[in-house]
């Protein structure tokens, strides 16, 4: 159980355009999902939280209208990245939780993004 | 703030046992996870400790003082495929409920 999903698992854009990535909790409703980015070599960042019907909550630093986040129902999440750049290009991973306060949380396979 | 130290590579012999520590500093704790992730993959749950002492699953142990702010897993009968990043993380409340701060990872390489 506690599977989690991710779409695309790779995808390679030009700069400039938007992509959207999704993330499903395939066997559980999601209360909370969470989107981190990696950079190669480093640890995961937290870059928002996303909970069913409102608006997710960014980190400091992280620019919300450039990754722009819904998450419309309690199995899906997504996140778009607007006007890509190269910059952008990361391993951007979900990960949710099956219930408020739960201590663990369940990982997409991730998404890798390379923007030409 | 929070932060959290642990080695960022650690080489061990198949067969043998490998420690990993972390230690973390943050406004509040309400406990100590562990993720193994392998390379180009996304990270997988290995144990939790919320309270003190030693939890075990299988070949994996992981240990807490809260008191120390320090936990560690333990790898023991390590195999190749044990070979992969392994990450603390601490769930802090001053960093939102339900948020987990990771540690920037331990590379474990098993090597015959």
């Amino acid at each position: 159980g506690a599977v989690v999903s991710q779409h695309p698992s790779r995808v390679i854009c030009k700069s400039g355009t938007s992509v959207k990535i999704e993330c499903r909790s395939l066997d559980f409703q999601a209360t909370t999902m969470f989107w981190y980015r990696q950079f190669p070599k480093q640890s995961l960042m937290l870059m928002a939280t996303s909970n069913e019907g409102s608006k997710a909550t960014y980190e400091q630093g992280v620019e919300k209208d450039k990754f722009l986040i819904n998450h419309a129902s309690l199995t899906l999440s997504t996140l778009t990245v607007t006007s890509a750049h190269p910059e952008d290009s990361s391993f951007y991973i979900c990960s949710a939780t099956a219930q408020r306060g739960a201590d663990t949380q369940y990982f997409g396979p991730g998404t890798r993004l390379t923007v030409l | 703030g929070q932060s959290l130290e642990q080695p960022s590579e650690v080489t061990a012999v198949e067969g043998a046992i490998v420690q990993i520590n972390c230690t973390y500093q943050t406004s509040g704790f309400y406990g100590l996870s562990w993720y193994q992730q392998h390379d180009g993959g996304a990270p997988t749950f290995l144990s939790y400790n919320g309270l003190d002492g030693l939890e075990e699953t299988g070949r994996f142990s992981s240990f807490l003082s809260r008191s120390d702010s320090y936990g560690y897993l333990l790898l023991q009968e390590l195999q190749m495929k044990d070979s992969a990043s392994y990450f603390c993380a601490v769930r802090d409340p001053g960093a939102g409920s339900y948020q987990l701060t990771f540690g920037k990872g331990t590379k474990l390489s098993v090597i015959p």
